[in-house]
């Protein structure tokens, strides 16, 4: 099992330019989270999707940010136009839907905005 | 929603004595709580979980408590060396909604 996989593992971009990041949830989870974190905020959940259908998209702070899960096994986050102030880490995750099932994060996008 | 409160915010403590991380929750319906481990520049790794009909769990050096009634649990180390260094991370989780994080807590152990 390769775990949950998440590209790039960096990210630099300029302000004002479109950054997409991409996950793969580990196979046969069919809950997916994304997270972004910083040292202000800690761990925010941004949007998850149960069997592909986004469910809670409260998180997400604006509407240049949207997500998308085609797939069981493939989603994306993407920040258009990217501001400085969305520099963090971002984090996708996964579980096997249903209570109290573990998650399962990837190791992570550090997207630094400039 | 829920919502999840952690202490401290830092905690510092000399190898081999034991620490102790609180959470208290909000929402009487939550029945899962898991505990992340995350070093500098790595993802959060589950370390420990405990579910509502459970009193303790027990791994090793770690063990976690609930106290349903009072709606908050607790992480313990005993035994701390330096690789227990890192920020740690309560969660709770009612039926199958999302998970909610605590702020987290950034554990030294001092050799």
């Amino acid at each position: 099992d390769a775990g949950v996989i998440q590209s790039p593992r960096h990210e630099v971009t300029e302000m004002g330019q479109e950054v997409t990041l991409r996950c793969k949830p580990i196979s046969g989870h069919n809950s997916l989270f994304w997270y972004r974190q910083t040292m202000m905020r800690g761990l925010e959940l941004l949007i998850y999707f149960n069997n592909n259908v986004p469910i809670d998209d409260s998180g997400m702070p604006e509407d240049r940010f949207s997500a998308k899960m085609p797939n069981a096994s493939f989603s994306t986050l993407k920040i258009q136009p990217s501001e400085p102030r969305d520099s963090a880490v971002y984090f996708c995750a996964s579980s096997r839907r249903g209570d109290n099932s573990p998650l399962h994060f990837g190791n992570g996008t550090r997207l630094t905005v400039t | 929603g829920e919502n999840v409160e952690q202490h401290p915010s830092t905690l510092s403590v000399q190898e081999g004595d034991s620490a102790v991380i609180k959470c208290t929750y909000s929402d009487s319906a939550s029945n899962y709580f898991p505990w992340y481990k995350q070093e500098l520049g790595k993802r959060p790794q589950l370390i420990i979980d405990i579910r509502s009909n459970v009193g303790e769990k027990k791994d090793q050096r770690i063990a976690v408590t609930l106290n349903k009634t009072a709606k908050h649990f607790s992480l313990h180390i005993t035994e701390t060396q330096p690789e227990d260094s890192a920020v740690y991370f309560c969660a709770a989780q009612r039926g199958g909604n999302k998970l909610v994080f605590g702020a987290g807590t950034i554990l030294r152990v001092k050799s």
